[in-house]
């Protein structure tokens, strides 16, 4: 069974920092590109960030470009993301998931970010 | 950036009723449209990838449809259970977009 779990979430003030993490199991992790997507309160989905399995190429979009960074640990089957400069706008809970290609056939269940003013 | 657009936004529908869900992209994206079911306080499941492959375990009452700019979700014979928020999504460019949601209400 395929599981991701996510952690790191909590409460920062605006311009500080949190790093997400995202175990997998259930699945080779190295075969596959592990995403970052958000949700703010009572909104839509919002892509934020992937990675392909070899940790080799990144994408962001362009509200967290230069601010946030995905990695990953294929030895402990574990996907990151460090948030920095973080904005109220940032609050949201994200989800991590993950795919062969597109789509994200797998999602966890998310951690809640919340950055106070 | 490519922008989705999903309608209706609410649809309150009795069971086993058919409901459709319209997806159109402000460009083409061939078929490289997918979508997701999201439960309240669930997080999203794929129902649909490449516009008409169903995803593994997806009741067959669900299919999608379209290619190019227009696209359709469909669900035969409404359960209670699918009381949700239906996304769509393109894989076509960076950066990956979604639809805005569709929500669907049981009577």
């Amino acid at each position: 069974e395929v599981q991701l779990v996510e952690s790191g979430g909590g409460l920062v003030q605006r311009g500080g920092s949190l790093r997400l993490s995202c175990v997998a199991s259930g699945f080779t992790f190295s075969n596959y590109w592990m995403h970052w997507v958000r949700q703010a309160p009572g909104k839509g989905l919002v892509w934020v960030s992937r990675l392909n399995g070899e940790g080799a190429s990144t994408s962001y979009a362009d509200t967290v470009k230069g601010r946030f960074t995905i990695s990953r640990d294929n030895a402990k089957n574990t996907l990151f993301l460090e948030m920095n400069s973080l904005r109220v706008e940032d609050t949201a809970v994200y989800y991590c998931a993950s795919g062969l290609g597109p789509p994200f056939e797998y999602w966890g269940q998310g951690t809640l970010v919340t950055v106070s003013s | 950036e490519i922008v989705l657009t999903q309608s209706p936004a609410f649809q309150s529908v009795t069971p086993k009723e058919t409901v459709t869900i319209t997806c159109r992209a402000s460009q083409s994206i061939r078929s490289s449209l997918h979508w997701y079911q999201q439960k309240p306080n669930q997080s999203p499941k794929l129902l649909i990838k490449y516009a008409s492959q169903s995803f593994s375990g997806v009741p067959s009452r669900f299919s999608g449809s379209g290619s190019g700019t227009d696209f359709i979700l469909t669900i035969n014979s409404l359960e209670a259970e699918d009381a949700a928020t239906y996304y769509c999504h393109q894989s076509s460019s960076l950066p990956w977009t979604f639809g805005q949601g569709t929500k669907v209400e049981i009577k």
